[in-house]
């Protein structure tokens, strides 16, 4: 069975922090994605990655950047957190980066 | 500017009935369209896709129709279940001429199946 496993499933950080999420899979895919879900707002991608070490900006990069050392991991920065981070992080992976991604369970984080 | 629309918010129907989910793109150079259902703190999951090259495609209870003059497709279930109930999110993406669109998603239908 297809695995995407993000590392915290809930997560309170304090204003200005650095936060990392992190994200694993285990079906040798190419490409790990990292999306936000906001109420309204369905899923904005904010940071994709094609193959390790390369890294390709979303719709709204502003304020994260990512890192994938490893084809298996892909973490998501959140260089000095801020309340309007506050939102549910979402981690996916895929053979393409056009056809059908495998999501991680999801990550709740509060900025307070 | 908004590539996937999903206009309706929210849907009800009664258990049994058909749930007819809709979603409009308007960018004529996607070619794979997905559809996802998203239970309250869990992933969205993937439930059916369909390429350009088709207009219906079909997995069990699910159908996917696409209508590529009007950019647009629905997603059918039939018969609706009370676990049918969560969020459901179209999404679009292609390979054309060279250019790798990535899923661009809509904003979601909230459906409640009603027992």
């Amino acid at each position: 069975d297809v695995k995407v496993t993000q590392s915290s499933r809930y997560l309170v950080k304090r204003t200005g922090e650095k936060v990392f999420l992190e994200c694993v899979q285990d079906m040798d895919h190419e490409n790990m994605f990292w999306y936000r879900q906001d109420p309204g707002l369905g899923l904005r991608l904010i940071y994709f990655s094609y193959d390790v070490k390369m890294k390709e900006k979303g719709d709204i990069p502003e304020g994260y950047s990512v890192s994938r050392e490893k084809k298996e991991r892909f973490s998501l920065i959140l260089e000095s957190a801020s309340t309007n981070q506050t939102s549910m992080y979402l981690c996916a992976s895929g053979r393409t980066s056009y056809t059908e991604a495998f999501f991680g369970q999801g990550t709740r984080l509060t900025v307070v | 500017d908004q590539q996937v629309k999903q206009n309706s918010p929210s849907l009800s129907v009664q258990e049994g009935r058909i749930s007819i989910l809709n979603c409009d793109y308007t960018n004529s150079m996607f070619d794979y369209f997905l559809w996802y259902k998203k239970y309250p703190a869990e992933g969205p999951t993937f439930l059916i896709s369909i390429s350009s090259i088709k207009d219906k495609n079909e997995d069990g209870r699910f159908t996917v129709f696409l209508n590529k003059s009007a950019k647009h497709l629905s997603l059918h279930i039939v018969p609706s279940q009370p676990g049918d109930s969560a969020v459901y999110f179209c999404a679009a993406s292609g390979l054309s001429g060279g250019s790798n669109y990535k899923l661009t998603f809509g904003k979601g239908t909230l459906l409640t199946v009603n027992p």
